[in-house]
């Protein structure tokens, strides 16, 4: 099976932009959950989304939202970007919300 | 909220020599622990998860134990190799998989040939 996908693998925006980050699971998993990693923070949960519906959220702003489409696609945005969202984005699938997680080859975001 | 400690946070061992990373966590409700490896510019690779039902688990030449009196997990890579360098996270989650990870900071193992 092909691994969690990521796109795009790099993206560069200037603050105040808004942003969009696509996830495509592994066929056949419905969760999938979005990490920030940054060198300062290390590894942050963002969300989690399960048959298109959110079920656990992070400490970030209101600015960072997400939503899964009904063949398990996961999307993220950031609106008002700002220098602080630079950082590496991963996503992670797994079959159920018991499931181990696998993780995306992530989208390194640079604000500038 | 969860927090998970995890030390060292840097860690260089010879060749063949075995490495050991240690986390404790906060929140006893906890009961999944993976722990993923990330070498540089790649994605995070779960190597070893296990459970809070069951007190070590071992997979060739990893093995992670569990204290849930004390709230401490930690890994176990015997025999190291010049392929095991690389950057170890432990994490924790209250509902096996999904409940939300929480990681700890991080360990950077390099392995001396």
């Amino acid at each position: 099976k092909a691994g969690v996908t990521q796109t795009p693998r790099y993206l560069i925006k200037t603050r105040g932009q808004q942003v969009t980050l696509s996830c495509s699971p592994i066929s056949g998993h419905r969760s999938v959950s979005w990490y920030q990693q940054t060198p300062g923070q290390g590894l942050q949960f963002l969300f989690e989304y399960f048959s298109e519906t959110q079920r656990n959220k992070g400490n970030f702003p209101g600015r960072f939202s997400g939503r899964q489409f009904s063949n398990s696609r996961s999307e993220m945005n950031v609106s008002t970007l700002e220098l602080g969202d630079s950082a590496l984005y991963l996503c992670a699938s797994s079959l159920n919300r018991r499931e181990t997680q696998y993780f995306g080859p992530g989208t390194r975001l640079l604000v500038l | 909220g969860e927090n998970v400690e995890q030390h060292p946070s840097t860690l260089s061992v010879q060749e063949g020599d075995s490495a050991v990373i240690k986390c404790t966590y906060s929140d006893s409700a906890s009961n999944y622990f993976p722990w993923y490896k990330q070498e540089l510019g790649k994605r995070p690779q779960l190597i070893i998860d296990i459970r809070s039902n069951v007190g070590e688990k071992k997979d060739q030449r990893i093995a992670v134990t569990l204290n849930k009196t004390a709230k401490h997990f930690s890994l176990h890579i015997t025999e190291t190799q010049p392929e095991d360098s690389a950057v170890y996270f432990c994490a924790a989650s209250k509902d096996f998989g999904n409940e939300k990870l929480t990681f700890g900071t991080g360990t950077r193992l390099t392995i001396i040939p």
